[in-house]
């Protein structure tokens, strides 16, 4: 079973450049996610979709933009990439039609570096 | 502010017990929860606690305390692959899942 797919794995990106982070379920999740996770510091939120139409803001979501046209996407969009923007990116889902157990399932992480 | 506190880094010897303490501030509380990361990899869910007690689950129990905001996670028997990072998280007024930066774990032979 595929769960969750991040792509790409990793990623060098030039500073100023766009790039789009995608990720892919298969569970029929209503809920996703998509967090970054730098040393020393929690994972942190930065968008969330609860049901494919609607999308929030997180804790960090300034420099970043997501979409949700469907169950199964949520891609994460870098406009113009930072420096600080280099992290560890996870996606994330999790089935809230049971109520908000909170328990997540997420990707294998994508790792971007901004130079 | 919201807060989770736990412990950087603890070393344990394999075969020992080793308990994961975690401390927590939040705007409301919806339940905790600890998930293992190994390097590399995603996290992976262990626990969730609502209620006061012990959850036992195999050779993993999690304790939870509402009144003293405060966890921990028990490791019985420790292997080698348990070697990992213990992440700390509660679900807030608002059920959002604030994260503790986590606890890394060294178990040595």
């Amino acid at each position: 079973t595929a769960g969750i797919t991040q792509a790409p794995t990793s990623q060098i990106l030039a500073a100023g450049r766009s790039m789009t982070l995608r990720c892919t379920q298969d569970m029929r999740h209503n809920a996703m996610y998509w967090y970054r996770q730098d040393l020393g510091l929690g994972l942190r939120l930065i968008h969330y979709s609860n049901t494919a139409g609607t999308t929030g803001k997180g804790e960090v979501p300034d420099g970043y933009s997501v979409s949700r046209a469907n169950t199964d996407d949520f891609p994460l969009t870098l406009a113009s990439a930072v420096p600080s923007q280099t992290s560890v990116y996870f996606c994330a889902s999790s089935d809230s039609s049971g109520g908000a157990t909170g328990e997540l399932f997420f990707g294998e992480g994508s790792r971007l570096t901004v130079l | 502010g919201q807060n989770i506190d736990q412990p950087t880094e603890m070393t344990a010897t394999e075969g020992a017990i080793v308990q994961i303490n975690c401390t927590y501030q939040t705007s409301g509380f919806n339940g905790l929860f600890w998930y293992q990361q190994h390097a590399g990899e995603a996290p992976t869910f262990l626990s969730y606690n609502v209620l006061d007690g012990l959850e036992e689950k195999g050779r993993f129990s999690s304790f939870l305390s509402r009144s003293k905001g405060y966890s921990y996670l028990l490791l019985k028997e420790l292997q080698m692959k348990d070697s990992a990072s213990y992440l700390c998280a509660v679900m807030d007024s608002n059920y959002q899942l604030i994260w503790g930066a986590g606890t890394k774990l060294i178990i040595k032979p």
